[in-house]
């Protein structure tokens, strides 16, 4: 398996609801990460997880919290989100935190608050 | 990190090498030079990457200067599904923020 598998692929989301992206990896990979991109704009770091640390948080507001539950997973729980927020989130993986070549990304969660 | 400057899009032909420089000119001896795309609608891809050597896979090659004030990435044989957004990012090992600058978007023309 050498994918990044992400779910939902599409969500739409109030500004008082909670919800959760999903992001799984089975390639034994130790570092994890979150990306935020808007349209036609590059992707932007969130959170680096290292060997399922918070490693990295780019001064990311509060309503977005990361999760690492066990190395082949990584979440990102939503909640007070506001329009400007929508966007496509990205997950990405890679073999060691030391390391900068062959992350994997996955495909992402377009996310649309409303 | 340091900076690098890429032409904000070019046209390639299909069949022919793409040539796709980058400027890097403050890059630090550690640091290497990495070479990422993104198609539209999917997650970026990892290409390739180097250090001071030149650098070839089953994708690309990857030419740095002797001073590694630039490098070009090289595709071969380019084909409509090498159109995409490539970027050029410079970054030392054990840097985990990994920053995607504006890219390059290379569009291949039949």
């Amino acid at each position: 398996d050498t994918e990044v598998t992400q779910t939902p692929k599409h969500l739409v989301m109030g500004m008082t609801n909670k919800k959760s992206l999903k992001c799984e990896q089975h390639m034994g990979h130790r570092a994890m990460y979150w990306y935020k991109q808007k349209a036609k704009k590059p992707p932007e770091l969130m959170f680096v997880y290292s060997y399922e640390k918070l490693s990295i948080n780019e001064s990311v507001p509060s309503r977005f919290s990361p999760e690492c539950p066990n190395s082949s997973l990584l979440n990102l729980h939503l909640h007070a989100l506001q329009p400007e927020d929508s966007a496509l989130y990205l997950c990405a993986s890679s073999q060691d935190p030391r390391w900068n070549y062959g992350y994997t990304f996955g495909s992402g969660t377009r996310l649309t608050v409303v | 990190d340091a900076k690098t400057t890429q032409p904000p899009s070019m046209d390639c032909a299909e069949g022919r090498a793409a040539n796709l420089p980058c400027n890097h000119s403050t890059i630090s001896g550690n640091e290497y030079v990495y070479w990422y795309r993104q198609i539209h609608s999917q997650g970026p891809q990892y290409i390739i990457h180097g250090l001071k050597n030149n650098e070839t896979n089953e994708m690309a090659s990857l030419i740095i200067t002797e001073d590694r004030k630039s490098s070009t990435l090289i595709l071969p044989h380019a084909t409509l599904r090498d159109t995409a957004v490539y970027y050029c990012i410079v970054i030392g090992d054990g840097n985990n923020r990994l920053a995607f600058g504006k890219g390059n978007q290379v569009v291949v023309i039949p």
